[in-house]
């Protein structure tokens, strides 16, 4: 079964990075994911699309700041230079067979 | 730039329906997949249900599947959700969402839909 796991908060302080975890289930490590923000009382908002080799296709205006890397199931998302506008939601998606799977999500603050 | 504009939310009573439109512009609309997402309040996101570029594939979640009907009209650009036999549970915003190449690349902005007596 396709599942997508996160952690559900991090935090970390202003201008440091910090480094966010989408762990694919067991025989689906191959696939690709996209990571997507969600800033309180507003809507999601793509940030890039990351593949199992580690490259990654960001999305309109998505700051350098933000990097995607790969490792086995793993998908990671780091945040450089960390603003107080990064304190967001960020949830991880994946497409399977008949269906679209997203992660519960992690909910960063910026100390 | 790609827009997408959904309405047609609002308060019904559990039992009751309700018709969802998204107005796509900015991009060749027949050349994408598209998507229904929804969060219910102080949840994360759930998939509800995805459209491929023609129409003639569809894919339902479990928890609207045989009440929900995702359909689009390629000539007005616009993605509809048709919601039958709502429920509490179903309190939600709603999002339309583009995909390309299996990631949801762009969202619109939401609708709300309050299902209560």
């Amino acid at each position: 079964q396709l599942v997508l796991t996160q952690s559900p908060s991090a935090s970390a302080s202003l201008g440091a990075s910090v480094k966010l975890t989408c762990t694919l289930s067991s025989g689906h490590s191959s696939y690709a994911i996209a990571w997507h923000q969600q800033q309180p009382e507003k809507g999601p908002r793509y940030l890039m699309k990351l593949n199992s080799d580690g490259s990654h296709s960001k999305g309109d205006g998505i700051p350098d700041r933000f990097s995607g890397s790969s490792s086995g199931a793993e998908r990671y998302l780091t945040i450089s230079s960390l603003q107080s506008e990064d304190e967001a939601d960020y949830y991880c998606q994946t497409w399977g067979t008949g269906k679209v799977v997203f992660g519960g999500g992690t909910k960063l603050t910026v100390l | 730039q790609v827009q997408l504009v959904e309405s047609g939310g609002g308060l019904v009573k559990p039992g009751g329906s309700l018709r969802l439109s998204c107005a796509a512009s900015g991009f060749t609309f027949s050349d994408y997949y598209m998507s229904w997402i929804r969060q219910a309040p102080g949840k994360g996101l759930e998939w509800v249900s995805y459209i491929s570029s023609s129409g003639s594939t569809i894919y339902y979640a479990d928890s609207v599947k045989g009440r929900f009907t995702i359909s689009r009209d390629n000539a007005k650009n616009s993605l509809y959700l048709q919601m039958n036999s709502l429920r509490a549970e179903d309190t939600a915003v709603y999002y339309c969402a583009r995909a390309r190449d299996t990631a949801i690349d762009y969202w619109g902005q939401g609708t709300l839909v309050t299902v209560s007596s």
